[in-house]
């Protein structure tokens, strides 16, 4: 079945520099891919997706790029601010019978000031 | 205007009860779907339900039984609870191929 990694699992970074976690999926039939933020004791929030027909997305200072070839997708953070410090996680979508996500195992993101 | 809510927010129970978990949307969405978190974090589909009817049944243990009276509500009913079943569970909501919307979660602590 799909396996979804993710990496790295903690990362630290000075306010206001760029933050990239990785994600790497087995299932070459994926073809959705989700980025959900978790605050510390929140719910997860949907933030940016793309579909596999499309490279790149962006969003402010959020964007989500994809390599079919490679099976890895990245999100990448600019200008990074206190609020942005939670838990993210990437997700793939997969096809058994109805679609479901498999999600990877999050990253916990620290915006030092 | 609350999207996806649940109760309770907090639930603490002894082993071999029964217990149930209640979530409802007000977005229209046509799907519906319980996660479970557990202590590392991490988030695993445990059903899907789309216009009341269930279309993904993950390897959950049969003690868990979903419920969905109308495409607005669907609730989650846990048999003889044991010690591994405590989690935070999540509700969440969407009208495409992924959750869109979460529920504040219920942490369901089993002593």
């Amino acid at each position: 079945g799909e396996n979804v990694e993710q990496h790295p699992s903690t990362l630290s970074v000075q306010e206001g520099d760029s933050a990239v976690i990785k994600c790497t999926y087995s299932d070459s039939a994926s073809n959705y891919f989700p980025w959900y933020k978790q605050e510390l004791g929140k719910r997860p929030q949907l933030i940016i997706d793309i579909r596999s027909n499309v490279g790149e997305k962006k969003d402010q200072r959020i964007a989500v790029t994809l390599n079919k070839t490679a099976k890895h997708f990245s999100l990448h953070i600019t200008e990074t601010q206190p609020e942005d410090s939670a838990v993210y996680f990437c997700a793939a979508s997969v096809t058994q019978g109805a679609q479901k996500l498999v999600f990877g195992q999050g990253t916990r993101l620290t915006i030092n000031p | 205007d609350t999207a996806v809510s649940q109760t309770p927010k907090y639930l603490v129970t002894q082993m071999g009860n029964d217990k149930s978990i209640k979530c409802e949307q007000n977005l229209g969405h046509d799907t519906m779907y319980w996660y479970k978190q557990d202590s590392k974090k991490f988030l695993k589909i445990m059903f899907s339900y789309n216009n009341k009817e269930l279309i993904i049944n993950e390897t959950v243990p049969n003690r868990f039984s979903p419920k969905s009276p109308d495409k607005a509500h669907l609730n989650l009913h846990i048999n003889s609870l044991e010690l591994g079943d405590s989690a935070v569970y999540f509700c969440a909501s969407s009208q495409g191929p992924a959750p869109q919307y979460f529920g504040p979660g219920t942490r369901l602590t089993v002593t």
